[in-house]
C-alpha cells in the first residue's frame, strides 16, 4: 500500500517570493512515481510536476521544481517567484508501475497575497 | 483542445435516488479513472475502466458502479445514495501510463 502525507494544511506566501510545500510518502516498491498536482477554483487538477524514483535528478518545470529525497522519502515541491494564479490547492501523490491508482495526499492550500 | 469533460457539472439527489455521472476522455486516451473528492481531502480513487472493463477497484462498496463505452467514453453510477457520498467526483483518462488527465468534475450534494 501506498501513503502520502502532506502536514501543512495552509500556507501563505508574497507575491514575488518562495514557498516550500513538504510531502512525505510510504511504499514498499523500489521504483514508483511521484506527482504535484494543482486544484485551482476551477476544480480541475492540473500536473504540475512529475518524478520517477529511479531518477536522481531533481525535476523542474519552469518557477516549480522539486526536492527529492529517496532514502528520507520526501518529495517538497518549491515554488518560486510566487504569482497570484498560483493561488490553489496543491496535492502530492504516487504510484507504482502495477498498480493503475493515484494516491493523493490531503493537500495544502497555498495563498498568494498581492 | 479536446481534454476530458464531465457531465453534469452540479447535481442534487436525495438520499436513497441513484445517480449516473458522465465522462468523455481527452481525444487519443484509452482509459478513464473515476475519483470522488471530500471536501478538504485528497481524492480517493473508485475505479479504473480499460477496454470496456473493470480493470482495478478502489475500497468503495457495490453501490459504486462504472460502464466504458466503446468510444472509450466512461458513467459512474451511485444506487441508494447517502449522505456521505456528497462529493466533487474527478474524471481521469490516460493511454497506458503515460499520464492523467483530469476533468473539472461533477459536484453531487445529496440532501
Amino acid at each position: 500500500a501506498q501513503t502520502v502525507t502532506q502536514s501543512q494544511p495552509e500556507m501563505s506566501v508574497q507575491e514575488a517570493e518562495t514557498v516550500t510545500l513538504s510531502c512525505t510518502y510510504d511504499t514498499s516498491e523500489s521504483n514508483y512515481y511521484l506527482f504535484w498536482y494543482k486544484q485551482p477554483p476551477s476544480r480541475q487538477m492540473i500536473l504540475v510536476i512529475r518524478q520517477e524514483a529511479y531518477k536522481q535528478q531533481n525535476a523542474t518545470e519552469n518557477r516549480f521544481s522539486v526536492n527529492f529525497q529517496k532514502a528520507a522519502k520526501s518529495f517538497s515541491l518549491k515554488i518560486s517567484d510566487s504569482q497570484l494564479g498560483d493561488t490553489a490547492m496543491y496535492f502530492c501523490a504516487s504510484t507504482i508501475p502495477n498498480d493503475y491508482k493515484l494516491s493523493f495526499g490531503a493537500g495544502t492550500t497555498v495563498t498568494v497575497r498581492a | 483542445d479536446a481534454g476530458v469533460t464531465q457531465s453534469p457539472t452540479h447535481l442534487i439527489k436525495t438520499r436513497g435516488q441513484q445517480v449516473t455521472l458522465r465522462c468523455s476522455p481527452k481525444s487519443g486516451h484509452d482509459t478513464v479513472s473515476w475519483y470522488q473528492q471530500a471536501l478538504g481531502q485528497g481524492p480517493q480513487f473508485i475505479f479504473q475502466y480499460y477496454e470496456e472493463e473493470e480493470r482495478q477497484r478502489g475500497n468503495f462498496p457495490d453501490r459504486f458502479s462504472g460502464h466504458q463505452f466503446p468510444n472509450y467514453s466512461s458513467e459512474l453510477n451511485v444506487n441508494a445514495l447517502l449522505l456521505g457520498d456528497s462529493a466533487l467526483y474527478l474524471c481521469a483518462s490516460s493511454f497506458g501510463r503515460t499520464g492523467y488527465t483530469f476533468g473539472s468534475g461533477t459536484r453531487l450534494t445529496v440532501v
